[in-house]
C-alpha cells in the first residue's frame, strides 16, 4: 500500500506558484520522499527527491517539514503543461534494497488559464 | 539521447495467443521494472530486476514472465494473455540504490487490449 496521502485533485491559475500537499506520517528515517508527474497517459516523469533538507531543480522546489511527516512541491510559475497527476511517494520499506517504488493515487493538478 | 524505449505501443491481441513487450534502455542502468497502469488503480508494479539474471515479483505479477538476459533488455511476457490483462504498460530502469536515491526513467507505455 501506498504510504503517501494526496488530495485527489487541486486547480492552479496559470503564472501562480502551485503548491502540492504530501502527507507520510509514518516514514522513516532512511526513506526518500519523491516526486513524478505523468502527464496524460505519458510514462511518469521524475520531478525531485530529498531526504530531510528542502531541495530545489529547475523544475520545482521540494519543502519537507522538519519532522518530515509532510512535504510540499512547490512549481512556482505554474504553466499550462504542467496539467497532470502528481505522485509523492515514499520508498517501499519491504523491499531491502529501495527498488519498489509503490505509487498511489496522486494528485490531479488543473492548471487554469 | 537517455532513453527507455518499448515495443510495440499498441497492441490488440485474443485471450491465450502469447505476446512479448520488448523494453530497452540506454543508459547502462541496473535495474528494470515493468508496472500496468488501470483506471482507478494506479500504477502498479509487476516485476523488476535488479541485475542481469536476476529478477524479482512485484504486487501484480500473476500471468507474467520475465526475462533479463542483457542489462539493456528486459521483455515482459504474457504466456496466455487473458482480457484482465488489458492495461497500460510501463517499462523502467534506473542506476542500482546507492546511497538511498535515485531516479526512474519511464518508457513511453504500451497499451494493450486482450479480446
Amino acid at each position: 500500500d501506498a504510504k503517501t496521502t494526496q488530495p485527489t485533485s487541486m486547480d492552479c491559475a496559470e503564472g501562480r506558484a502551485a503548491n502540492l500537499p504530501c502527507n507520510h506520517s509514518t516514514i522513516s528515517g532512511n526513506e526518500y520522499v519523491y516526486w513524478y508527474r505523468q502527464i496524460h497517459s505519458q510514462g511518469p516523469q521524475y520531478i525531485i527527491h530529498g531526504l530531510k533538507n528542502n531541495e530545489t531543480n529547475e523544475m520545482a522546489s521540494l519543502i519537507i517539514t522538519e519532522d518530515r511527516k509532510s512535504s510540499t512541491l512547490i512549481l512556482p510559475h505554474a504553466t499550462l503543461r504542467d496539467t497532470a497527476v502528481y505522485y509523492c511517494i515514499v520508498r517501499d520499506s519491504r523491499d531491502n534494497y529501495g527498488q519498489n517504488f509503490v505509487f498511489g493515487p496522486g494528485t490531479r493538478l488543473s492548471v487554469l488559464p | 539521447e537517455a532513453q527507455v524505449t518499448q515495443n510495440p505501443r499498441y497492441l490488440i491481441t485474443v485471450t491465450g495467443k502469447k505476446l512479448t513487450v520488448t523494453c530497452s534502455q540506454n543508459m547502462n542502468h541496473e535495474y528494470m521494472s515493468w508496472y500496468r497502469q488501470d483506471p482507478g488503480l494506479g500504477l502498479r508494479q509487476i516485476y523488476y530486476s535488479m541485475n542481469v539474471e536476476v529478477t524479482d515479483k512485484g504486487d501484480v505479477p500473476e500471468g507474467y514472465k520475465v526475462s533479463r538476459k542483457e542489462k539493456r533488455n528486459f521483455p515482459l511476457i504474457l504466456e496466455s494473455p487473458s482480457p484482465n490483462q488489458t492495461s497500460l504498460y510501463f517499462c523502467a530502469s534506473s542506476l542500482t540504490f546507492e546511497g538511498g536515491s535515485y531516479e526512474q526513467y519511464f518508457g513511453p507505455g504500451t497499451r494493450l487490449t486482450v479480446t
